[in-house]
């Protein structure tokens, strides 16, 4: 069966340091991926979309990778800070340009 | 740009009675897509539109619910009769399509069906 697969356990990290959250996955071949983030009580906020012929994408303090041998993308935000804390949801491309989603990994920043 | 609008914000049901949802999205977004998110979950698509016309509504419980885009702009989302388990937040989603773009999604729909 097909399967996204973010850590259930959040991420606590000291303000500052570099926090990096994976998405595996099973049963896909999506030709892009894409990052949301989540406040509680609000909608998903698009991040990055990187492709599968791309290595790596970077925006402002972000950073995602692809490994499509790996079947997975890491998602760093570099000098975190505690604005940074909320749940991430990695998205794959499902065909016609439908996304299936994680269930997404809890940061908490700490001042 | 104007985001993506949804009401209600917040909505409290008994099991089998009926709710509606409504979307407005972006000016220009072509495809439009409700999803529902169950607390602690990831986002599930239900129904995707591109235009007024249905792309994918596989996974939308279609003995409950029913969704509509006319004129290919605003959409509703409908459910009839409402199950305990419908609890969840609606999600409605809009982009310009292709591989290109991300989701524009609006605040969501909390629905409790007590």
């Amino acid at each position: 069966s097909q399967k996204i697969e973010q850590n259930s356990e959040a991420l606590n990290i000291q303000e500052g340091k570099t926090a990096t959250l994976t998405c595996n996955y099973t049963n896909y071949s999506p030709a892009y991926l894409q990052w949301y983030r989540q406040d509680p009580g609000r909608g998903p906020v698009f991040l990055l979309l990187i492709r599968e012929n791309e290595k790596e994408k970077r925006k402002e303090r972000l950073k995602v990778t692809f490994d499509t041998t790996l079947k997975q993308s890491l998602f760093h935000i570099t000098a975190s800070q505690p604005a940074d804390s909320a749940t991430y949801l990695c998205a794959l491309d499902h065909g016609n340009n439908r996304l299936a989603f994680g269930k997404g990994n809890q940061v908490v920043v700490i001042p | 740009e104007a985001g993506v609008a949804q009401s209600p914000r917040y909505k409290i049901i008994e099991k089998r009675q009926s709710v509606a949802f409504w979307c407005n999205p972006i000016s220009g977004h072509a495809t439009l897509y409700w999803y529902q998110q169950i607390l602690g979950q990831g986002p599930k698509l239900l129904i995707q539109f591109q235009n007024n016309g249905v792309v994918d509504d596989s996974q939308l419980p279609k003995d409950r619910f029913s969704a509509e885009r006319l004129k290919g702009v605003d959409s509703t989302l409908k459910i009839q009769p409402a199950k305990l388990e419908d609890s969840a937040v609606y999600l409605c989603a809009s982009t310009y399509g292709g591989r290109n773009y991300g989701y524009t999604f609006g605040s969501g729909t909390r629905l409790t069906v007590v």
